[in-house]
């Protein structure tokens, strides 16, 4: 089955640890991005891949980094810096066109808690 | 820059009522409108989309128009059921590929 996925679904990490969150599609799609949710908050924007080796902040990049080193992934690495890393992040995948019929396809999320 | 604004919730309903969520956005140009589901615990899954004004959006009974001349994009269902109850979110693709979401609508249905 083609699709998104997400690795750990669950995750904790200790104050002041580096911790990466991994995405993976086999949808064959030129574009990745990762959003950030909060309680009562729609999706933010972290950062964004159109393509391979080559990826460009969102709108709350600071703590956070990513690589793209092959189309089918695109890791997140929330940082020491980040200051409130405790939240929902969802992984998002499109064919990443510019048409007005692309369309972005998510993951199912990976819940870090920083104790 | 673009924005979505959604109802908020939470929306309660009995089984069968009639559903109306209502989305309105500003954006620069001609973005495409989407409203996605998210059930407790998981990602996004698209419910439906439309890509050009008086499109409508249709999908598992729900369905939505791409009103231009109101800047809305408001979800509507005429029977709602139990498993219907999730989050929705409203959201746009302006520039580059990005999407600009809603804060969600919660929707619990009640037997």
């Amino acid at each position: 089955d083609g699709g998104i996925t997400q690795s750990p679904k669950y995750l904790f990490r200790k104050e002041g640890q580096n911790v990466t969150l991994s995405c993976e599609q086999n949808l064959n799609h030129d574009a990745m991005y990762w959003y950030r949710q909060d309680p009562g908050q729609g999706l933010r924007l972290i950062y964004y891949s159109q393509i391979v080796n080559d990826f460009q902040k969102g709108d709350i990049a600071e703590g956070y980094s990513v690589s793209r080193e092959k189309k089918e992934s695109f890791p997140l690495t929330v940082t020491s810096a980040q200051k409130n890393p405790t939240a929902f992040y969802l992984c998002a995948s499109s064919m990443g066109s510019g048409s007005a019929t692309d369309t972005q396809y998510f993951g199912p999320g990976t819940r870090l808690t920083v104790l | 820059g673009d924005s979505v604004t959604q109802m908020e919730g939470p929306v309660t309903l009995s089984e069968e009522a009639f559903l109306t969520i209502n989305c309105t956005y500003t954006a620069t140009g001609y973005p495409s409108l989407f409203w996605y589901v998210q059930y407790p615990g998981e990602g996004l899954q698209l419910l439906l989309k439309a890509t050009k004004a008086d499109d409508k959006g249709s999908n598992k009974g729900f369905e939505a128009t791409y009103r231009k001349e109101t800047t809305s994009f408001h979800l509507e269902k005429g029977s709602v059921q139990v498993s219907d109850s999730a989050v929705y979110f409203c959201a746009l693709d302006g520039t580059a590929s990005k999407l600009t979401f809603g804060t969600g609508t919660r929707l619990q249905v009640t037997l």
